[in-house]
């Protein structure tokens, strides 16, 4: 079985700080990881995805996730971050082994980042 | 491509009522996910399909709740009858395949 915990509600950073999301997963296989973001009333957006290869992953506006397999971490970081990165973020996790493609997603994190 | 389309975006009906939630996937994906989110149980998923049929119904709640994909490019989620503890917001999202999962704009359901 697979799973993700995302151990924080809450993230809050002000602007221009650095932030990271943090995501812990299991596995029984090797994982495909995933970060998504929902900004109020919308869907959930594709962020950035680890499958295989560097360990560091870069993704959209400026976010990238460290792909840890001793740690089996998957923490989402920005070196400096802008109130419009607001928002609710998921961490999701799917098993290699699996051969459908269902994500197991983490509870979300709000973030709040103060001017 | 337009991305994952789904209608209505918002519906309010009274409890007892048949709710039906429409997706159109991206064309050219195989998969199709139904997921439910609230505020006291997150990101749920309910039901999802591979070319057009249903491979896992677990997270359905209760009998009440039924998906169909009858083609590649159409599936709904029903609720009969519907209760107020339905209210959440559905999302629908597809997939090519072992990547990332697109996810519509969401249905807001409220019932009264």
């Amino acid at each position: 079985a697979q799973s993700v915990a995302q151990p924080e509600d809450q993230v809050n950073v002000a602007e221009g700080n650095p932030l990271t999301v943090k995501c812990t997963y299991s596995v029984s296989g090797n994982p495909y990881l995933f970060w998504y973001v929902q900004y109020p009333n919308r869907g959930l957006q594709f962020l950035l995805k680890y499958i295989t290869g560097d360990n560091l992953v870069k993704g959209s506006y400026g976010f990238e996730a460290e792909f840890n397999k001793s740690q089996t971490s998957f923490h989402l970081k920005k070196p400096s971050a802008l109130v419009s990165d607001s928002a609710l973020y998921f961490c999701a996790v799917r098993d290699s082994s699996d051969s459908w493609g269902k994500l197991q997603f983490g509870a979300g994190t709000q973030v709040v980042v103060t001017p | 491509d337009a991305g994952v389309i789904q209608s209505p975006r918002h519906e309010v009906t009274e409890m007892g009522q048949e709710v039906t939630l429409r997706c159109k996937p991206i064309s050219g994906h195989d998969y199709l996910f139904w997921y439910r989110q609230t505020m006291m149980r997150g990101l749920e998923l309910l039901i999802y399909f591979n070319n057009n049929v249903p491979i896992d119904d677990s997270g359905m709640p209760e009998d009440r709740f039924s998906a169909k994909m009858p083609n590649a490019s159409f599936s709904t989620l029903k609720i009969q009858p519907s209760e107020p503890r339905d209210s959440a917001v559905y999302f629908c999202a597809s997939s090519p395949g072992v990547g990332e999962q697109f996810f519509g704009p969401g249905t807001r359901l409220t019932v009264l």
